[in-house]
């Protein structure tokens, strides 16, 4: 059973618009949710996470809305660049734990 | 080193064969990951080092599937008896400590195995 959901599996924004991913997770003992970006051939890196005490956390660009009650998180990017193109993973763990579930991905491409 | 390191990049073997993957963590890291990620999937978590120790294998599919890390530092992801269902890329990642809330995981570029 897939602990976490992630759609869609790919995303096509123009330059400057908004890329939306949503994830969603069952596991109510989940309280720490992170993001990771991956280019192709590289291992994921951390974009930006968020604990579930606050509803939203933003990082430059990039903003994480979380909703508790729906057990639902999603990833905004702000004027999305040609270099943003890359595919996302939502993920999901308790906080004092180690082992992280991952969604499906998201392949993002920004077209210039 | 500045990053986490995998080798080989790529690696391609025969059904039956015996492969073993080398993760070398960022210097210092405690803690030390194995995941799995198949096409078109996000990775999916085989293990987790504290030091020397396992402290969650609770991800490693079968009885093929085994790894060390006798140092604490470099650790080796052994398959046996390869299976065409075990082609994947194989990542590795460090952290600080281990704790997921507190630390980040540092993930290296892979190994892409393909089993044959």
């Amino acid at each position: 059973q897939q602990q976490v959901k992630q759609s869609p599996q790919s995303l096509i924004v123009q330059k400057g618009g908004i890329s939306i991913i949503n994830c969603a997770y069952e596991n109510t003992a989940f309280d720490y949710f992170p993001w990771y970006q991956q280019f192709p051939g590289k291992g994921p890196a951390l974009l930006i996470a968020i604990r579930p005490d606050v509803s939203e956390k933003k990082e430059g660009r990039f903003t994480i809305s979380f909703n508790k009650s729906a057990k639902q998180f999603s990833l905004h990017i702000m004027d999305s660049q040609p270099g943003d193109s890359a595919t996302y993973f939502c993920a999901a763990s308790t906080y004092n734990f180690n082992k992280f579930y991952f969604g499906s991905g998201t392949k993002l491409n920004v077209k210039p | 080193g500045a990053g986490v390191s995998q080798t080989p990049s790529n690696k391609v073997t025969e059904k039956g064969k015996y492969v073993e993957l080398r993760c070398d963590p960022i210097s210092g890291h405690t803690a030390l990951y194995w995941y799995r990620q198949s096409l078109g999937q996000g990775p999916e978590f085989l293990i987790y080092f504290q030091g020397t120790g396992a402290a969650d294998d609770s991800g490693l599919p079968n009885d093929r599937f085994f790894a060390v890390r006798p140092e604490g530092s470099v650790s080796t992801l052994k398959i046996q008896r390869t299976e065409r269902g075990d082609s994947a890329v194989y990542l590795c990642a460090s952290s600080s400590s281990g704790l997921a809330g507190t630390d980040t995981q540092y993930f290296g570029p892979g190994t892409r195995l393909t089993v044959l």
